[in-house]
């Protein structure tokens, strides 16, 4: 079975663009959740969806915001790109989301210059 | 969300038991706990949970105290390759149990 597929793995902006970043969970699994970790802060949680539906985000700002498609694929946008969110952006899938194991993917890092 | 405290690194030698600790004082009753590693360059890892009970997989052991405020999550030969940030972690259930609240953890080292 494939893993959580994330795209890119690199990504430079500057300053004011936006960004999309692509999540493709493992087959079957209908729970996509996003992180960001930065050195400074650790590992935050972004938002969580399941059925195409957000049931939990976190502390950050409208800029950030995200979906899912009815194939579970999720993506996550940035608008208005500052330099504090160059990050590691990690996506996890599971099943249902609710006390079950998280399965990772490997994460898009984002510089912004 | 209850929180979670953790040594900010641990040394082992390789091929011998490590114990991580993880206190959790302000655990609720219907809290998990989940155990995750990050290794360099990836996305986490889970490793283990529970709730109560001790319990056992193919990479580790979780032993919960009866009181369940802490718990030790323990590897039973360390590898080079258990290198990693290990990370506790309270889930609560229902619409709480959506997401994770990671702390620094603990930074394991692995001697060869």
């Amino acid at each position: 079975k494939a893993g959580v597929t994330q795209t890119p793995r690199y990504l430079i902006k500057t300053r004011g663009q936006q960004v999309t970043l692509s999540c493709s969970p493992i087959s079957g699994h209908r729970s996509v959740s996003w992180y960001q970790q930065t050195p400074g802060q650790g590992l935050q949680f972004l938002f969580e969806y399941f059925s195409e539906t957000q049931r939990n985000k976190g502390n950050f700002p409208g800029r950030f915001s995200g979906r899912q498609f009815s194939n579970s694929r999720s993506e996550m946008n940035v608008s208005t790109l500052e330099l504090g969110d160059s990050a590691l952006y990690l996506c996890a899938s599971s099943l249902m989301g609710t006390n079950e194991k998280l399965f990772f993917g490997s994460g898009t890092q984002l510089s912004v210059l | 969300d209850a929180k979670t405290t953790q040594p900010n690194s641990m040394e082992s030698n390789e091929e011998e038991p490590v114990h991580l600790p993880c206190n959790h004082s302000t655990i609720s009753g219907t809290d998990y706990i989940h155990w995750y590693r990050q290794l360099p360059s990836q996305g986490p890892e889970y490793v283990i949970h529970g709730l109560t009970s001790n319990v056992n997989n193919r990479m580790a052991s979780l032993a919960i105290a009866e009181d369940r405020k802490s718990s030790t999550l323990i590897l039973h030969r360390a590898t080079l390759r258990d290198a990693a940030v290990y990370y506790c972690i309270l889930r609560a259930s229902g619409a709480g149990s959506y997401q994770l609240t990671f702390g620094k953890g603990t930074k394991l080292s692995v001697i060869p």
